[in-house]
């Protein structure tokens, strides 16, 4: 079974600086894909950025990238120039790709709480 | 606009009693899953749906229910089985195959489910 942890349940920055969201999974398959998904205060569940397990280049969106060490299951989130609309729950999530029962379930950790503070 | 609409936004339950949540789309998804969210627990799934039809268990489907007679609505009932139903509940869809990694899972807005 596949499992998603975030270590910090907490965390806050100040304004215009960056912050680091941790994330390990575990796996034994070789074919899945990695997402951290935003949740503003309205609740509503937001894509911030995902990376496919075969790619070795970090994925980048905007002042959003990743830090993806396949072979430590490590997919870390950092947060460049933060902004107080960063303020948010963050879920990293897991999707195995390979044909099985599990297919196509996202798997969730159970996030980190980060404010951003002026 | 497509979409996902889950209503209603907020619902009350008496002991006892069995209520149903709304799930539409109309993005033409072939999967669905609800999901249900606690304070420190993430989102843990309850059941989910890969095509019309048929539809599987999550990690935690006891005292709920589902069907999935068309591809636009996945209704889930929280029975009176369900001991604990006070949560927050998010509906979400995705594409079949790799499309669902390439274009990510969308989330409706959620149900508040209070037990009064």
């Amino acid at each position: 079974a596949q499992t998603v942890t975030q270590s910090q349940p907490e965390m806050s920055v100040q304004e215009a600086e960056t912050v680091t969201l941790s994330c390990t999974y575990d796996t034994s398959e070789n074919n899945y894909y990695l997402f951290w998904y935003k949740q503003p205060p309205s609740r509503q569940m937001i894509l911030v950025i995902r990376q496919e397990a075969y790619k070795q280049q970090n994925a980048t969106e905007n002042r959003f990238s990743v830090n993806f060490q396949k072979a430590a299951k490590s997919f870390s989130l950092k947060i460049s120039d933060s902004q107080l609309g960063d303020t948010a729950m963050y879920f990293c999530a897991f999707v195995n790709m390979n044909y099985g029962g599990s297919q196509g379930n996202l798997i969730f950790g159970k996030g980190t709480k980060l404010s951003v503070k002026p | 606009d497509g979409g996902i609409t889950q209503s209603p936004k907020y619902l009350f339950r008496k002991e006892g009693q069995n209520v149903t949540l709304s799930c539409e789309q109309n993005l033409n998804h072939d999967a669905m899953y609800w999901y249900r969210q606690d304070p420190g627990q993430g989102l843990r799934l309850i059941y989910y749906s890969q095509i019309v039809n048929d539809f599987q268990k999550g990690d935690i489907a006891e005292g709920y229910s589902v069907s999935r007679e068309k591809k636009e609505s996945f209704p889930l009932t929280v029975t009176s089985a369900q001991k604990n139903p006070t949560a927050f509940y998010l509906c979400a869809t995705a594409r079949s195959g790799t499309g669902r990694a390439n274009y990510g899972y969308t989330f409706g807005s959620g149900t508040r489910l209070t037990v009064v």
